[in-house]
């Protein structure tokens, strides 16, 4: 595709279930990091992909979070018995370059809300 | 830790006004420096960058200067358009970290 997609663009979670959300970075982008934006803040780094190595996921708040990229292109970051501090957008970027200085492209965000 | 401050907005002007949403930051080294804009409904599109000290960064009428003596980057239009209402985050990056965000600054212009 022309830009970075994620699905979905909303999700509604009761508390204590499971979500995944999906990226699919520009094509042939190497670099692939999300974020996690909540209300009325910027965007706060999770983690990043390098083709399919997880090369940093020091922003990752806790082990229920987890994210793959087994293919080195499309990714999922998984929330595991979501809570009510999970509500947020989580946006996912994609840059062509193999370091994080170059022009990142970000995606729309899926906004989870967890009742 | 490395940060970025912002003004908080929202920032309301009328159109042909001029536009400084000022922005700081605290790190070590020479971090790159960003602003990006987000449009309702959009994602984040980065509008501009400077790489180093005295660096001018510009696009679509907007410049920011990267100025290490006050450790600030402030962005500034000279005649906002309606099309400009958005919401613009000041951003930084240094090598081996991921991009670090301001909160974020609305702007609201009116015709």
């Amino acid at each position: 595709g022309a830009g970075v997609s994620q699905s979905p663009r909303y999700k509604v979670a009761k508390r204590g279930q499971d979500v995944a959300l999906r990226c699919d970075p520009i094509s042939g982008h190497v670099s692939l990091f999300w974020y996690q934006q909540a209300l009325g803040q910027g965007p706060e780094f999770l983690t990043y992909f390098q083709n399919e190595a997880q090369l940093d996921k020091s922003g990752l708040p806790s082990d229920r979070f987890f994210a793959e990229r087994p293919e080195g292109s499309v990714s999922t970051l998984k929330i595991q018995r979501t809570q009510q501090e999970d509500s947020a957008v989580y946006l996912c970027a994609s840059s062509q370059g193999r370091t994080r200085v170059t022009e990142a492209f970000f995606g729309q965000g899926t906004r989870l809300t967890v009742v | 830790g490395n940060s970025v401050t912002q003004m908080e907005g929202p920032v309301t002007l009328s159109e042909e006004a001029f536009l400084t949403i000022n922005c700081t930051y605290t790190a070590t080294g020479y971090p790159s420096l960003f602003w990006y804009v987000q449009y309702p409904g959009e994602g984040l599109q980065l509008l501009l960058k400077a790489t180093k000290a005295d660096d001018k960064g510009s696009n679509k009428g907007f410049e920011a200067t990267y100025r290490k003596e006050t450790t600030s980057f402030h962005l500034e239009k000279g005649s906002v358009q309606v099309s400009d209402s958005a919401v613009y985050f000041c951003a930084l990056d240094q090598a081996g970290t991921a991009l670090i965000f301001g909160k974020g600054t609305t702007l609201s212009v009116s015709s």
